[in-house]
């Protein structure tokens, strides 16, 4: 059974500082990692990772996935409060089937 | 550019009732699938389809069923409602591709009293 573990749980940290979120997998056929930020309703896409050691960058956030150690990281930089969310790492499967970590919920203070 | 759409948002049975929950794309996807989100378990997969008129169980399928006559529509029953199905469901569609992108409706808050 595919496998997806995040890490830590919950962070908070102030506004302007940098963060590093983590998520390892166990899978039987690697296909693509996806990042998601979720604030009240609809995860929200971030990233896709396929090729190991190629940063994705979106702003303030960027993500790179490690196929040798099985992780990948999900680093956003000069946190502001609007960052505030729970971050979900997935994995596609066969048939595009879907398999979630339990999510990072990061909340940044003022 | 309407995406992923799920009705209702908001819904409370009661014990042993039956609802639909709807799920509607309007991109051709052909996978699409359903999800239940609880606290501290992150998403897990009901069902899922590849295609109209093809559907298979995911990781928790119990008490729910799913059909796919149209590759637009993709509607989730609950068949006779009990408190654990209590969660926020979503519904998720994604093109044929391997590892592309899925696309998220805004889920259904689901409350069995």
């Amino acid at each position: 059974e595919d496998k997806v573990v995040q890490s830590p749980l919950s962070l908070v940290v102030h506004e302007g500082d940098t963060v590093t979120l983590n998520c390892s997998y166990e899978v039987t056929n690697f296909r693509s990692l996806l990042w998601y930020k979720q604030e009240k309703k609809a995860p929200t896409f971030l990233f896709m990772l396929t090729s190991s050691g190629i940063e994705k960058k979106s702003g303030r956030l960027s993500s790179i996935l490690d196929k040798k150690e099985l992780s990948s990281i999900l680093n956003i930089t000069a946190t502001q409060t609007g960052d505030s969310a729970i971050y979900l790492c997935v994995h596609t499967g066969t048939a595009s089937k879907l398999t979630f970590g339990t999510g990072t919920r990061l909340q940044v203070t003022l | 550019n309407a995406g992923v759409t799920q009705t209702p948002k908001f819904q409370v049975l009661k014990t042993g009732q039956s609802m639909t929950l709807q799920c509607a794309q309007d991109m051709n996807h052909e996978y699409m699938s359903w999800y239940r989100q609880d606290p501290g378990m992150g998403l897990r997969l009901i069902h899922y389809s590849v295609g109209a008129g093809i559907t298979d169980q995911g990781e928790v399928p119990n008490g729910y069923n799913v059909s796919r006559s149209t590759t637009e529509d993709f509607p989730l029953r609950l068949l006779s409602a009990a408190p654990s199905q209590t969660s926020v469901y979503f519904c998720a569609s994604s093109n044929r591709d391997w590892g592309t992108e899925a696309f998220f409706g805004q889920g259904t808050r689901l409350t069995v009293v």
